[in-house]
């Protein structure tokens, strides 16, 4: 079992929807949950970033950590044409542990 | 303020041949971390540098070897390549010990293996 699981998708959306991303971890010494952004052929760009569980909100941007089920989600409201891009969840135990542990991203579209 | 850079863009090679690519931190950022992504796959750790040591180390033989300068700068090696080495290669960092733990990517290097 990989230590953080995501559905790759692909998931096609309409412009304006609410957009729903979700990974599962099994590590449970996990304690920081980061989501990345990554366009094609690009580097990843850091969008949120959350401590244990709860919630985290930026903009259109919510970050929810479901620590009892090892759950964690990413939405998106009022999906634009510009969040078309391959979505990667991180988890890490913080501390000394520089290590990202990353699903392997979904790839979504939203088309206008 | 200069985020992460990488250099070179793209890069090709042979089999058995060795590459070197190099990481600027973000201004600020003492920690690199270095992470190969697969075609489809998520970034993997390979190590990352701190205070010029190697501080930590995922799952890559030693084939893969890197090095931290004063100015925290960082360079990737890999000798004897192999098909399965091409990749995106990025580099990200962080602020240092008790700091942020967000860690930001740089652009990356397409390396590409014949």
């Amino acid at each position: 079992q990989k230590e953080v699981e995501q559905d790759p998708g692909p998931l096609s959306v309409p412009e304006g929807a609410i957009v729903s991303l979700n990974c599962t971890y099994s590590n449970s010494a996990f304690q920081y949950f980061m989501w990345y952004r990554q366009y094609s052929r690009k580097g990843p760009e850091l969008l949120m970033y959350t401590y244990s569980s709860g919630n985290k909100e930026d903009g259109r941007f919510t970050a929810q950590v479901d620590k009892s089920s090892k759950y964690i989600s990413l939405f998106i409201r009022d999906s634009q044409p510009s969040d078309s891009a391959t979505y990667l969840c991180a988890g890490t135990s913080g501390g000394s542990n520089y290590k990202l542990t990353f699903g392997k991203g979904t790839l979504l579209t939203v088309n206008p | 303020d200069a985020g992460v850079t990488q250099s070179p863009t793209h890069l090709i090679k042979t089999r058995g041949q060795q590459v070197t690519l190099r990481c600027s931190p973000k201004s600020g950022h003492d920690t690199v971390s270095w992470y190969q992504q697969a075609l489809g796959q998520g970034p993997q750790f390979i190590f990352q540098y701190y205070e010029e040591e190697e501080r930590q180390r995922g799952n890559f033989p030693d084939r893969f070897s890197g090095h931290q300068f004063p100015n925290y700068s960082s360079e990737l090696n890999v000798n004897a390549l192999l098909l399965g080495d091409s990749a995106l290669y990025l580099c990200a960092s962080r602020g240092g010990a008790g700091g942020p733990l967000e860690q930001y990517f740089g652009p990356g290097t397409r390396l590409t293996v014949t």
